[in-house]
């Protein structure tokens, strides 16, 4: 158990809606990463968080957005859900934001779009 | 953009087999390089963090180099068990980028 937290474990959903995913991280790290993995791609990085403050962004999409909140738990937002964001989202967390941080990566949502 | 490849895509081996898997990256603005183990039904977990040029680390059966300059790492498992059947990742943070990962590389150790 890597002491991150994210609920709920799978959601099914329909094109158009939109969805919240969410992100506990282990307790005392200050960073939290989300990442999408779709069938036969890498872990793909969306954004991350430090301290409640963005502190980089990757390849999201305009529909998508995240925030962490002053307890530090993370929330990514997908909107418009289209069949091909159909994917497994994992976020990670860090106890600060340096680069050779060790991430702690929960047990991921899998989001299923019909 | 940051590419990170690896290489092979996937590999068989026999129990008790050594083998060595490869990540590649731009050596231009290199900053860290993770090896993360990510078992079936499970969430990866890092094995090594590394930065410095000729950086080596062993845990147990496992082992990794580092080349800056060259732009790449070799991870080892000595003496191949099946509970090391799992994907092996990489990520390179450099510059900008955070851990941009690679696509892995999936070992099953056959008994």
């Amino acid at each position: 158990d890597s002491g991150v937290t994210q609920t709920p474990k799978h959601l099914i959903t329909a094109t158009g809606q939109r969805v919240t995913l969410r992100c506990s991280p282990r307790s005392g790290d200050l960073s939290v990463y989300w990442y999408q993995q779709s069938l036969d791609q890498g872990l793909q990085f969306l954004i991350q968080y430090y301290n409640g403050e963005e502190r980089a962004k990757g390849n999201i999409l305009e529909r998508f957005s995240a925030q962490q909140f002053p307890d530090l738990h993370s929330e990514l937002n997908l909107s418009s859900l289209e069949l091909g964001d159909s994917a497994l989202y994992f976020c990670a967390s860090s106890v600060a934001a340096g680069r050779n941080e060790k991430l702690f990566f929960g047990s991921g949502t899998q989001l299923s779009v019909l | 953009i940051l590419n990170v490849e690896q290489s092979p895509q996937s590999l068989h081996v026999q129990e008790g087999d050594s083998t060595n898997f490869t990540c590649s990256f731009p050596s231009s603005n290199f900053y860290a390089l993770h090896w993360y183990r990510w078992e079936t039904a499970k969430s990866p977990e890092a094995l090594f963090v590394m930065t410095l040029n000729g950086d080596e680390k062993k845990k147990g059966r496992i082992s990794a180099t580092l080349n800056t300059k060259e732009g790449y790492s070799y991870l080892y498992i000595k003496g191949s068990q099946p509970e090391d059947s799992a994907t092996y990742l990489c990520a390179v943070a450099s510059g900008t980028y955070k851990y941009i990962f690679g696509t892995g590389t999936r070992l099953k150790v056959l008994a």
